[in-house]
């Protein structure tokens, strides 16, 4: 139980549009989810956090209008990065939790590359 | 606030050999700590976590880690190293009073014949 997914799994996008990952739980009710970047043999960094019905919660030095986050149900919170630019290019992963449980469960991420 | 210091970027070992991760956390309340793992272009799998239960903390794939309050750690070990333990570790303390991560800089296993 609690698998989490990510979709694509990879994008190729030119510059300037926007690209939508999606993030879904598929065995279990994410009250919480999480979205991270990472750029290559680096560490997560969080972006921001969101809950269902609510607007997202963005870490200082995220653009909050650039990386749209839209949680609309309770397994899927939806990440659209806007007029994506080349400095964008990253590995894109999500978690989510479940209740109260502060365990993150892990989407296998999208490699997101913009030309 | 809380972070986690993982110190050596890489790591090598032979197969058979013992693993050693170490990971030093700060924190000003007993914290979450948990390690994970990532095999290239994929997600993290967790490991093991340490929720202020037992000090010893057993993994899957025969990983385990020990806090150790009076050094501030949390290595992680696995006393035979395999091939397929080669991958990236990160080490993650719980931020706060909510489910946010922190993660430490990563450690690449490299196992060698």
């Amino acid at each position: 139980g609690a698998v989490v997914s990510q979709h694509p799994s990879w994008v190729i996008c030119k510059s300037g549009t926007s690209v939508k990952i999606e993030c879904r739980s598929l065995d279990f009710q994410a009250t919480t989810m999480f979205w991270y970047r990472q750029f290559p043999k680096q560490s997560l960094m969080l972006m921001a956090t969101s809950n269902e019905g609510s607007k997202a919660t963005y870490e200082q030095g995220v653009e909050k209008d650039k990386f749209l986050i839209n949680h609309a149900s309770l397994t899927l919170s939806t990440l659209t990065v806007t007029s994506a630019h080349p400095e964008d290019s990253s590995f894109y992963i999500c978690s989510a939790t479940r209740d109260s449980n502060y365990e993150q469960y892990f989407g296998p991420g999208t490699r997101l590359t913009v030309t | 606030a809380q972070s986690v210091t993982q110190l050596g970027s890489h790591v090598s070992v032979s197969e058979g050999a013992l693993v050693l991760l170490r990971c030093n956390y700060s924190s000003s309340v007993p914290p979450y700590l948990f390690w994970y793992v990532q095999y290239p272009n994929q997600g993290l799998q967790l490991l093991l976590k340490y929720t202020s239960a037992a000090t010893l903390v057993k993994g899957i794939n025969d990983f385990e880690a020990e806090f150790k309050k009076s050094e501030t750690s949390f290595h992680l070990t696995k006393p035979s190293a395999h091939m397929s333990d080669a991958a990236e570790y990160f080490c993650a303390v719980r931020k706060g009073g909510g489910n946010k991560l922190t993660f430490g800089t990563g450690t690449q296993l490299k196992v060698e014949l």
